[in-house]
């Protein structure tokens, strides 16, 4: 099952507060687990990122917590500011053939109020 | 380096229409990617290239569907006929990837494709 469930759809945090996004998966081939954030109007772009063997990474505001047995990770956004106000993929990657391919999540529209 | 480069950045067409989108990949990188981003089903891979050879285009929606991808610096997405469900933002994305590294991908600004 390649699929990567996100959830929720969208969020509404108070400024200062801690925004928290969550994503599942089934397939133990995955082996890498990358958030990238979207501005309106542009493409996604990397975020922070975890590998499988690491429980927690840590990037100024931002945390990945990766639960491997229970095949789940979120992301938390401490102290939420309104330009975190964006839309957050979660995704996973997985080898094909010698090559290898990302599998997203649906998103979660951020609105971080003032 | 001026990152991909997708055109057009909007485009409006009518049913039945064809439609090409446009992608310049980062030069140097060996893998290129098209997305299609709806509000219902969020990012979704619809064919991948690498080293200009496709290697999955199981994420294709229909015959009408079609990529190439002629040289490391130009792919092409073509969707002939169209229909309304086409439209959503449609993205490139390229990487590089050694086969150890991350692979991260590098989008492009997307094009908005409106299928009246």
């Amino acid at each position: 099952q390649q699929q990567v469930k996100q959830s929720p759809q969208s969020l509404i945090v108070q400024k200062g507060g801690i925004s928290i996004i969550n994503c599942a998966y089934e397939n133990t081939a995955f082996d890498y687990f990358p958030w990238y954030q979207q501005f309106p109007g542009k493409g996604p772009a990397l975020l922070i990122a975890i590998r499988p063997d690491v429980s927690e990474k840590k990037e100024g505001r931002f945390t990945i917590s990766f639960n491997k047995s229970a095949k789940q990770f979120s992301l938390h956004i401490m102290d939420s500011q309104p330009g975190d106000s964006a839309t957050y993929f979660c995704a996973a990657k997985i080898r094909n053939s010698g090559t290898y391919k990302y599998i997203f999540g649906t998103g979660t529209r951020l609105k971080v109020l003032a | 380096d001026a990152g991909v480069i997708q055109s057009p950045r909007h485009e409006v067409t009518e049913m039945g229409q064809e439609v090409t989108l446009r992608c310049k990949p980062i030069s140097g990188h060996d893998y290129l990617f098209w997305y299609r981003q709806t509000m219902m089903r969020g990012l979704e891979l619809l064919i991948y290239f690498n080293n200009n050879v496709p290697i999955d285009d199981s994420g294709m929606p229909e015959d009408r569907f079609s990529a190439k991808m002629p040289n490391a610096s130009f792919s092409t997405l073509k969707i002939q006929p169209s229909e309304p469900r086409d439209s959503a933002v449609y993205f490139c994305a390229s990487s590089f990837w050694t086969g150890v590294s991350t692979g991260e991908l590098f989008f492009g600004e997307g094009s908005r494709l409106t299928v009246l």
